[in-house]
């Protein structure tokens, strides 16, 4: 099965800081990533699919970038609303599974 | 408004059984795979089960035998019968709806969770 890693496990970052949180996969899996965001006591969020392209009403802020085993999303500029945990996916066809990875923290310092 | 409501969650006993159930509305329910996603209190998100448009069915190592999806479109319901029940099972259950963007997979749409909790 292909693993995924995720780093850092957590984050503390100002206002309006450029924040990135990579996500790494044990194999190839071309660009068949997305991205969520879970804030706290909330359901999570489809932000980002296929590596790069925003899901309909995410900020731009938000960005996705990546291929192969590594892939980063990017926040351009932290602001409050952004504190959440983020999860990378990858979707397999054969045999068909989900896996998600183990999650980044973000919060604001 | 495109929507998914679990039901069913609670309280049961190490290897007792438990039917969770998710309502869909807003979309043609008869068009989408579903799944099922559990979250352990802290913990991240677990993939649990898939059904397809055709009622294939697919599960992750940790509940293969002991959990079987469902679905009833004509009643816009999926299903998730839980059987031999273990503490690690406790979690949050999401139901989600899952798509194809691309020739990419992920789930658009979540409901907002059923709690089950597997203790004596």
């Amino acid at each position: 099965d292909i693993q995924m890693t995720q780093s850092p496990s957590s984050l503390s970052a100002s206002v309006g800081d450029r924040v990135t949180i990579t996500c790494r996969a044990s194999q190839g899996i071309s660009n068949y990533l997305a991205w969520y965001q879970q804030k706290p006591g909330k359901v999570p969020k489809l932000l980002i699919y296929a590596a790069s392209t925003l899901q309909s009403g995410v900020p731009s802020r938000f960005s996705g970038s990546g291929s192969g085993t590594d892939f980063t999303l990017t926040i351009s500029s932290l602001q409050p609303e952004d504190v959440a945990t983020y999860y990378c996916q990858k979707y397999n066809s054969a045999p068909r599974r989900i896996t998600f990875g183990p999650g980044t923290k973000v919060d604001i310092k | 408004e495109v929507q998914l409501v679990e039901s069913g969650g609670g309280l049961v006993q190490p290897g007792g059984s438990l039917r969770l159930s998710c309502a869909a509305s807003g979309f043609t329910f008869s068009s989408y795979d579903m799944h099922w996603v559990r979250q352990a209190t802290g913990k991240g998100l677990e993939w649990v089960s898939a059904i397809g448009t055709a009622g294939d069915t697919y599960y992750p190592g940790s509940v293969k035998g002991r959990f079987t999806i469902s679905r009833e479109n004509a009643k816009n319901s999926l299903y998730l019968q839980m059987n031999s029940l273990r503490a690690g099972d406790t979690a949050v259950y999401y139901c989600a709806r899952g798509v194809w963007s691309g020739y990419d997979y992920a789930f658009d749409i979540w409901g907002q969770g059923t709690m089950v909790t597997v203790s004596s």
